[in-house]
């Protein structure tokens, strides 16, 4: 079936530094999503992505829709604490009714 | 709050034994999804339901059924439990048929099969 690889796994890094994740799929996808988990909860929507090349910023955080389709990048600025979670991308093919394909998560843990 | 209720939050039980989750979607909302997380893993789509009939299947096992009743609601049963169904279970729910991929998750009902 689709499978989408996200990566890194995991990250540790510094308060204050940047971060940089992606998502790649050998499959288009029509929407591209991210979503993050906080501890305990469920995942919340973070950007939704609609096009090719489109970038869209949500505080902090700016992702991305590749434009070959088959990826999509989020990136944290200045992360604290409080961005501590698991960071999943989903992707939607729109021949694939409502299933929203997620990848693996990267766990993101923030050293004060 | 996403506006959709799990319960329980917590349950514990034997390998053999048989769980009902229960899931409330947001008010309005007429798909219900299952997600299956196991620990350090990702999220696993079970089943889909919108107004209560079944939408789409993922990677569900025979074991596992749910249905969605007429108030919306829907069940995720579980059947003779092994130790490796131990996992957070999700309910998700979603405004309309056609939408454009968010999902309003649940806290999760978290399973530990001993």
């Amino acid at each position: 079936g689709q499978q989408l690889n996200q990566s890194p796994q995991s990250m540790f890094i510094q308060e204050g530094e940047d971060v940089s994740m992606n998502c790649t799929s050998s499959s288009i996808f029509n929407t591209w999503l991210w979503y993050k988990q906080d501890p305990g909860e469920g995942p919340v929507l973070l950007i939704a992505l609609y096009k090719a090349g489109e970038l869209t910023s949500n505080g902090r955080l700016t992702a991305q829709f590749g434009t070959t389709r088959k990826d999509s990048f989020l990136n944290i600025s200045a992360s604290i604490p409080s961005d501590v979670g698991i960071y999943f991308c989903a992707g939607l093919r729109n021949n694939a009714g409502n299933m929203l394909t997620f990848g693996g998560g990267t766990r993101l843990m923030v050293k004060p | 709050d996403s506006g959709v209720t799990q319960t329980p939050k917590h349950l514990i039980t034997a390998t053999g034994q048989r769980v009902t989750l229960r899931c409330s979607p947001r008010s309005g909302d007429l798909s219900v999804y299952w997600y299956q997380q196991s620990l350090d893993q990702g999220l696993q789509f079970l089943i889909q339901y919108y107004n209560g009939e079944e939408r789409a299947k993922g990677n569900i096992l025979e074991r596992f059924s749910a249905q969605q009743f007429p108030d919306l609601h829907s069940e995720l049963n579980l059947s003779s439990l092994e130790l490796g169904d131990s996992a957070l279970y999700f309910c998700a729910s979603s405004p309309r048929q056609g939408w454009t991929g968010e999902l309003f998750f649940g806290e999760g009902s978290r399973l530990t099969v001993l």
